[in-house]
């Protein structure tokens, strides 16, 4: 099983669209979480952490279920300019180094 | 944005060759990454630095060594290049450790023929 495992995608939703992405991760130990969105053929760049009590960015709302070691992101009211690849990303324990996940693609058509 | 380069940013090159990229910061963050991207896999750790010449290996170190002479430049060599090793090259940086957030540079096309 891979450590960090996510909807293998590609999403295509309507502007104006509600899309959820999911992610799972392996390892019980791991302690921080984000999502990064990856613009084609360019750098991920931070969207969010996620804490454990959720949080919420204007359109983006990220959960965590350290029970179920899952992670989700909520896009609400999808703009054009969502479309990119977004990346769960798991640190792989106490003070150990990040594992990503492959990465689910979101186009956001007219 | 954070101010990470790397150079080159495009290269080409031929089976056997050593090649050496460069990150280098303004950040002054202590923690800097190599990490490879290639199709079909998530972002893959080659090697981090936790100091000035403090390095270790990441998942993906065979055939890969680095220099960290600087607080603000990080090297990467490929000390003879394969073709396994073409690839989308990415740097990051951060400031508390490696459960922080990192930043990541405009990363590296790097072709082996």
């Amino acid at each position: 099983r891979k450590e960090v495992e996510q909807d293998p995608g590609p999403f295509n939703v309507p502007e104006g669209a509600t899309v959820a992405f999911n992610c799972t991760y392996s390892n019980s130990a791991s302690q921080s979480f984000f999502w990064y969105r990856q613009d084609c053929r360019k750098e991920p760049k931070l969207l969010m952490s996620v804490y454990s009590s959720g949080n919420e960015d204007g359109r983006f709302t990220a959960q965590l279920n350290r029970a179920s070691q899952y992670i989700s992101l909520l896009i609400r009211d999808s703009k054009l300019s969502d479309s990119a690849t977004y990346l769960c990303v798991v640190n792989g324990g106490y003070g150990q180094n990040f594992v990503f996940g492959p990465g689910t693609r979101l186009s956001v058509l007219p | 944005d954070a101010g990470i380069t790397q150079s080159p940013r495009h290269k080409v090159t031929e089976t056997g060759t050593p090649v050496t990229l460069r990150c280098h910061q303004t950040e002054n963050h202590r923690y800097m990454y190599w990490y490879r991207q290639d199709p079909g896999h998530g972002l893959r750790l080659i090697h981090y630095s936790y100091g000035v010449k403090d390095t270790d290996k990441g998942e993906v170190s065979d055939g890969y060594s680095v220099s960290r002479s600087k607080t603000e430049d990080f090297l990467l060599t490929l000390e003879s290049a394969t073709s396994s090793q073409t690839s989308v090259y990415f740097c990051a940086i951060s400031d508390r450790g490696p459960a922080d957030t990192q930043y990541f540079g405009p990363g590296t096309r790097l072709t082996v023929l």
